[in-house]
């Protein structure tokens, strides 16, 4: 399964746009990749999940080039409760289910 | 209340000693994980069960042991605690074939002496 590679930590201001990318050079085909949010104290909370292109959903848009080899997570206009730890998944469910988790980006939100 | 619950929320131990983290949901998902998260690794998966009959280890079941004693309930062991096994453990569950869809209890956090 890819090995995924995120910064360790990005800072922001509140009302920017923040884009959080993440590697995994050798995905598969069966792949799907998945980003979360996570709290300090709190399990980790689905953001968006997509397989190519480009997905959007109320709280963010990820972005998925053609040959899958990284994904963007794009937090439009962000606010202090956005500072959190980001985590990228590239995830299967054939040839039995495997999950590789990034190491997380750490976002820091400022006023 | 929490669809996915853990319990305990905070546990210390000693070494060789037996540890059982609980986990309930109520979901109604039949798929049901146990990850280890630890500073600057991400979370690794421990174990996985699809339904109540399924059990598979994941990429780090050595010294853990797993029971799924209802669809509702996923509890993990530690047989014999180590300190390397200190550690923030979660539970999830998933109502989805797409890999990847996880919702989360709020974590045990495991301290081996």
């Amino acid at each position: 399964l890819a090995k995924t590679t995120q910064p360790i930590s990005m800072d922001s201001y509140e009302g920017q746009e923040v884009n959080i990318t993440c590697s995994h050079n050798n995905i598969a085909t069966n792949d799907y990749i998945t980003w979360y949010q996570q709290f300090p104290s709190q399990g980790p909370r689905f953001i968006i999940q997509g397989y190519k292109t480009k997905v959007t959903n109320e709280v963010a848009s990820l972005f998925i080039p053609a040959d899958r080899k990284s994904s963007t997570l794009s937090l439009p206009r962000v606010s202090l409760s956005d500072t959190a730890v980001y985590y990228c998944l590239v995830a299967r469910n054939t040839g039995g289910f495997k999950t590789i988790f990034g190491a997380g980006t750490r976002l820091f939100v400022k006023a | 209340d929490a669809d996915v619950t853990q319990t305990p929320r905070n546990r210390i131990t000693k070494t060789g000693k037996r540890i059982m983290l609980e986990c309930s949901q109520t979901k109604g998902h039949d798929r049901m994980y146990w990850y280890r998260q630890d500073p600057g690794l991400g979370l690794r998966l421990i174990y996985y069960s699809f339904d109540v009959k399924d059990i598979n280890k994941g990429e780090i079941s050595d010294g853990y042991s797993v029971s799924r004693q209802a669809q509702a309930k996923f509890s993990l062991s530690l047989e014999s605690a180590i300190p390397n096994q200190t550690a923030l453990y979660f539970c999830a569950t998933s109502g989805t074939e797409v890999a990847g869809e996880l919702f989360f209890g709020e974590g045990s956090r495991l301290t081996v002496l």
